[in-house]
């Protein structure tokens, strides 16, 4: 059965302190998989696309790579602004997309 | 990056009518777009695949005849919720796919909050 885990659930940073969240997936075939950043009462906004192992991707403050079972999402010198649910996302062979269940991530000043 | 409206962004309607809800990817073409359901402080879920000029592919589950689904063009599709009831009320977003040379992203609507009372 394809799954998508991320952890942890949820993620309390001071500012400045680096950490990574981790997307776990077990799936038939990988296409993509993504990540998203998503506030609340919003939809996600796509953040990163990842399609092989050894793949990765930065954007300011986020790095994203890629292995054969897993990806990690880096964030460096996290700011309050960077407080977000994160959610990957794995499109399969059969283009069906399979969301994890998102790590929430809080950043205090 | 690509933009993906949806139409309206909240709606509120009495229980037993229907609503409509619009998805658009507004400067590309989508041949595929995705509805997803998401209660509070969960995760997205995957309601069905909406594939342009065919019928939609349906999670297990989700009741097809309750909520429609049309395609109709490359940059429009929409999601009906017939004979709505309260526990229909949730947070309802679509995403499209925009290809990209050989690869594609997802691009998602800001989502639309259905309360039915």
């Amino acid at each position: 059965e394809d799954q998508v885990t991320q952890s942890p659930e949820a993620l309390r940073l001071q500012e400045g302190e680096s950490s990574s969240l981790n997307c776990s997936y077990t799936v038939s075939g990988l296409r993509g998989l993504f990540w998203y950043r998503q506030d609340p009462g919003k939809g996600p906004e796509f953040l990163f696309t990842l399609y092989s192992a050894g793949e990765e991707k930065e954007k300011e403050r986020l790095k994203a790579t890629l292995t054969k079972k897993e990806s990690f999402l880096h964030i460096t010198a996290p700011k309050p602004e960077d407080s977000a649910t994160y959610l990957c996302a794995v499109q399969t062979s059969y283009d069906k997309v399979i969301f994890g269940p998102g790590t929430s991530l809080s950043v205090i000043p | 990056g690509a933009v993906v409206s949806q139409h309206p962004s909240w709606v509120i309607c009495k229980s037993g009518t229907s609503v409509k809800i619009e998805c658009r990817s507004l400067d590309f073409q989508a041949t595929t777009m995705f509805w997803y359901r998401q209660f509070p402080k969960q995760s997205l879920m995957l309601m069905a695949t909406s594939n342009e000029g065919s019928k939609a592919t349906y999670e297990q589950g989700v009741e097809k005849d309750k909520f429609l689904i049309n395609h109709a063009s490359l940059t429009l599709s929409t999601l009906t919720v017939t004979s709505a009831h309260p526990e229909d009320s949730s947070f309802y977003i679509c995403s499209a796919l925009e290809l990209a040379g050989v690869s594609y992203e997802q691009y998602f609507g800001p989502g639309t909050r259905l309360t039915v009372t």
